[in-house]
C-alpha cells in the first residue's frame, strides 16, 4: 500500500538553527501539505503545495518557513531559524485530487527545539 | 469561534458497547468532512469520509447533518483496539486544507 514518508523521525536542534524536514508524498497524488502538532494540542495546518507552488498558508507558516519541491518525489519544510516554540510534531501529507477528498499522512517528525 | 468542535472527552466504555461522537463545525459552506483516528504520538489515519447522505463501514457509521452543521460517529461492538482519539475533520477551501478538531478520547475497557 502506498505511502507517505518522512525523515528524520526524531530531530533535535538548537534555538536558531535551520532544520530542513524531508517527506516523500503518495506517488500519484498532485496536492502535498505540512501540518504540525504541539504536545497535547490538535493538528493545526501550515501550508498547501500544488503544480509547483503554495496554494494556501496559515498565520503559523510566517517567514520562517519555506516548502519546496526540489525533485519529483521529495517535499520539503524549511525553518530558518527555529525557536523554542516551534517543538513539536510536523506532519507531511498528501492527497490524490484537487477538492473535497482526504489527505493521507505520514508518520511524522518530532522537532525538539533546545 | 472554534471551527470545529469536539467533546475531548475522554470516554470509556466496556468492549461490546455502542458509542457516539458528536462534532460541530462552523463553516456553513464545508464540502468535506471526514474522521481520522490518532494513536497517541502517531500520525492522523483516515477512518472514514462523511457524506451528505450518510455512511457506513462494518462497525462505524457516519452522519452529516447540514442543517444543524454537525456530523457524527457510531461505532458497534466496540473493541480494545478501538482505544484512540477520533478526530473530526472538516476540509475544503482554496487550498484544500484540513481543519482539525481537538479530537475525543475513546478508551474500550474489559
Amino acid at each position: 500500500e502506498p505511502e507517505v514518508t518522512q525523515t528524520p523521525s526524531h530531530q533535535v536542534t538548537q534555538m536558531g538553527q535551520e532544520v530542513i524536514l524531508r517527506c516523500v508524498p503518495i506517488s500519484n497524488h498532485l496536492y502535498f501539505y505540512w501540518y504540525r502538532q504541539i504536545l497535547g494540542q490538535k493538528v493545526e495546518f501550515l501550508v498547501s503545495f500544488y503544480n509547483n507552488e503554495i496554494s494556501e498558508k496559515s498565520e503559523i507558516f510566517d517567514d520562517q518557513f519555506s516548502v519546496e519541491r526540489p525533485d519529483g518525489s521529495n517535499f520539503t519544510l524549511k525553518i530558518r531559524s527555529t525557536k523554542l516554540e516551534d517543538s513539536a510534531m510536523y506532519f507531511c501529507a498528501s492527497s490524490a485530487v484537487q477538492r473535497n477528498t482526504e489527505a493521507f499522512f505520514g508518520q511524522g517528525t518530532r522537532l525538539t527545539v533546545v | 469561534r472554534k471551527e470545529v468542535e469536539q467533546d475531548p472527552g475522554p470516554f470509556n466504555v466496556p468492549e461490546g458497547a455502542t458509542v457516539a461522537f458528536n462534532c460541530t463545525y462552523s463553516n456553513s459552506a464545508s464540502q468535506s468532512f471526514f474522521w481520522y483516528r490518532q494513536d497517541c504520538r502517531k500520525e492522523p489515519k483516515l477512518l472514514m469520509s462523511v457524506y451528505s447522505s450518510g455512511n457506513e463501514d462494518g462497525r462505524f457509521t457516519a452522519q452529516l447533518n447540514r442543517a444543524s452543521q454537525y456530523i457524527s460517529l457510531l461505532i458497534r461492538d466496540s473493541k480494545l483496539s478501538d482505544s484512540a482519539t477520533y478526530l473530526c475533520v472538516e476540509g475544503g477551501g482554496g487550498g484544500n486544507k484540513l481543519t482539525f478538531g481537538t479530537g475525543t478520547q475513546l478508551k474500550v475497557e474489559l
